[in-house]
């Protein structure tokens, strides 16, 4: 089983549509949480740091619910410009590595 | 302010070849971290560096070899190459390892071995 786990899609989506996003995680040793972005043939950029009470970032909201151990990405009014891959980040205690989803491919439509 | 940057972008090479690629940055960052993406797979490291003269493996590190001579540069080669190494490369530094502390990455090297 991978340690962070993401369904990979795509998503397909109209503009203006809000979308929702889940990813779940294994170990309860983690302690940091990210989601980034990646457009096609481009490197991954933070997209927003995900804390215990969650968070908003204009049309994002990030959701954390360490007792069933998933992160979620809600991406409200959703624009063509929101279409890339969202990977899911995790890192444990004690440990500089970030753990990777495969992430999760989103398309929206005109 | 040109942040992280990689040489080559693309690269061809036949089994048994050697290449080093090379990371710069320019953010004075501490920590540097070396990637390879597959298709499927989430992000994988392959090592990283929390200061100039470290090196240390991460979780894929065999076949391949680093060196942080310099602080602002991060070199990963591949001393004989294989086509299980065909495979985009990213380069990445952050300022520290710890907590919520953001990498930025560089636009990565699209390397094929035939």
């Amino acid at each position: 089983r991978k340690e962070v786990e993401q369904d990979p899609g795509p998503f397909n989506v109209p503009e203006g549509a809000t979308v929702a996003f889940n990813c779940t995680y294994s170990n309860s040793a983690s302690q940091s949480f990210f989601w980034y972005r990646q457009d096609c043939r481009k490197e991954p950029k933070l997209l927003m740091s995900v804390y215990s009470s969650g968070n908003e970032d204009g049309r994002f909201t990030a959701q954390l619910n360490r007792a069933s151990q998933y992160i979620s990405l809600l991406i409200r009014d959703s624009k063509l410009s929101d279409s890339a891959t969202y990977l899911c980040v995790v890192k444990n205690r004690g440990n500089y590595q970030l753990i990777w989803g495969a992430g999760t491919k989103l398309i929206i439509k005109p | 302010n040109a942040g992280v940057t990689q040489t080559p972008k693309f690269r061809v090479l036949k089994t048994g070849q050697s290449m080093t690629l090379l990371c710069a940055q320019d953010m004075n960052h501490e920590y540097m971290y070396w990637y390879r993406q597959d298709p499927g797979m989430g992000l994988r490291l392959i090592h990283y560096s929390v200061g100039e003269g470290t090196t240390a493996k991460g979780e894929v590190p065999d076949g391949y070899n680093v060196s942080r001579l310099k602080k602002q540069n991060f070199l990963l080669g591949l001393e004989s190459a294989a086509p299980s190494q065909t495979s985009v490369y990213f380069c990445a530094s952050s300022y520290e390892g710890y907590g919520t502390d953001t990498q930025y990455f560089g636009p990565g090297t699209r390397l094929t071995v035939l």
